[in-house]
């Protein structure tokens, strides 16, 4: 498997632009995951889901955020509008479950910048 | 607020040494903590998962360990190399009120002197 896909791996866009972010998990894993990284903040988690279906948004920052699973095979974030606080790494990763044995694997993550 | 310290911040040492990279967390119930390692612009890579149940993990120069009850896990690289040099992160996962993702520390960034 190649692991947790993410595009685009750069993203420069201007405040008040919309961005999207792409991610395709690992196949079988039934739960995905969408973290930030930021200098400040460290890493938080923004949002996942179980087959499909989001389950905890509580670390979604303001309605400027979304995120949809359309299938097992494809989410996005969406950013609309973005500003410049927004600048940060995005990663998604994905797991088989919940079991205490199950890893997260992440993704290399999505480097955006809003100027 | 359930958090993960990790100390130190940065640490730089020559290349052989022996080290131990500290981490702890403000809340005992926990499924499992994992330490990863992320390379400059980098993605984060797995390198131990230690269940609440376990007390130590080994994978090669590395050394993870576990003491729930005082919440602190500890990183120990033996014989460090300069490709060890990266940030480190540790991860709880707490249990309980779905809070199934993971909380990160911050990191320690280290630097292996050749």
């Amino acid at each position: 498997d190649a692991g947790v896909i993410q595009s685009p791996r750069h993203e420069v866009t201007e405040m008040g632009q919309e961005v999207t972010l792409r991610c395709k998990p690992i196949s079988g894993h039934d739960y995905l995951f969408w973290y930030r990284q930021t200098m400040m903040r460290g890493l938080e988690l923004l949002i996942y889901f179980n087959n499909n279906v989001p389950i905890d948004d509580s670390g979604m920052p303001e309605d400027r955020f979304s995120a949809k699973m359309p299938n097992a095979s494809f989410s996005t974030l969406k950013i609309q509008p973005s500003e410049p606080r927004d600048s940060a790494v995005y990663f998604c990763a994905s797991s088989l479950g919940l079991a205490p044995e199950l890893e997260q694997f992440f993704g290399p993550g999505t480097r955006l910048t809003v100027l | 607020k359930q958090e993960v310290t990790q100390i130190p911040a940065a640490l730089s040492v020559p290349e052989g040494e022996n080290l131990v990279l500290n981490c702890s967390f403000t809340d005992s119930a926990i499924y499992n903590l994992q330490w990863f390692r992320q390379d400059p612009g980098k993605g984060l890579t797995s390198l131990l998962l230690i269940q609440s149940s376990q007390r130590e993990q080994t994978s090669g120069r590395l050394n993870a360990s576990l003491d729930k009850s005082s919440g602190r896990s500890t990183l120990y690289i033996a014989a460090s190399q300069p490709g060890d040099s990266a940030t480190y992160l540790c991860a709880v996962r707490y249990s309980g009120g779905g809070a199934d993702g993971l909380t990160f520390g911050k990191g320690t960034h280290l630097i292996i002197q050749p």
